[in-house]
């Protein structure tokens, strides 16, 4: 079946440590997405990607960084420059082609660092 | 500046009955789309309903409809005979229309809904 995955879908990390979240899609989607969403919170874009080998930052890109360096996979390192990495981690992915609207969301990652 | 704005941070509704879930929008762009999902507590984002900025009706996919408002910048999602399943976070979002924003989506902070049996 079609669809993204992410995983794991919980991730524990001691302060201090950087951590790759991954994030795969088989869905052949041009676009891809990471957000990130605090607890009675809406999703907050922290990086984008619109083509391979090319991302640009969102709203909230310090202390994250990413790769693109294949069309169906865009992990993303949460590194122990942010501040307050506990959150969880929403992957989308959106196809360009005409009458394509909607983004596609992964399962989500929740972070828990302590 | 805030690009979507949800006012009711929870709303509760007797099963079987109507429900409008509010959403206003600001965007100085022609060509723009709206979209509402719905987060159940497992966390996935699921895909209810779009509305692009040219058309003329009000889009509507079984038992949603987007009340569409283009001169308010309003765009409501009106449930119809909620169900229990509908319990479940709400989000409003826009797509921006700019071809070098990677057509970001901003989102709202969400409508908590409850159905009550």
């Amino acid at each position: 079946d079609g669809g993204i995955t992410q995983s794991p879908k919980y991730l524990f990390r001691k302060e201090g440590q950087n951590v790759t979240l991954s994030c795969e899609q088989n869905l052949n989607h041009d676009a891809m997405y990471w957000y990130r969403q605090d607890p009675g919170q809406g999703l907050r874009l922290i990086y984008y990607s619109q083509i391979v080998n090319d991302f640009q930052k969102g709203d909230i890109a310090e202390g994250y960084s990413v790769s693109r360096e294949k069309k169906e996979s865009f992990p993303l390192t949460v590194t122990s420059a942010q501040k307050n990495p506990t959150a969880f981690y929403l992957c989308a992915s959106k196809n360009f082609a005409a009458g394509a609207y909607e983004q596609y969301f992964g399962p989500g990652t929740r972070l828990t660092v302590t | 500046a805030q690009k979507i704005t949800q006012t009711q941070p929870g709303m509760f509704v007797q099963e079987k009955e109507a429900v409008t879930l509010d959403c206003t929008y600001d965007t100085s762009d022609q060509s723009y789309g709206l979209f509402w999902y719905k987060q159940p507590s497992s966390g996935e984002m699921i895909f209810l309903i779009y509305q692009g900025s040219y058309d003329e009706q009000n889009a509507t996919e079984g038992r949603y409809s987007l009340n569409f408002q283009k001169a308010r910048k309003s765009a409501n999602l009106v449930i119809s005979a909620s169900q229990l399943g509908d319990s479940a976070m709400y989000f409003c979002a826009m797509r921006d229309a700019g071809l070098n924003t990677g057509n970001q989506f901003y989102f709202g902070t969400g409508t908590s809904l409850t159905v009550i049996p």
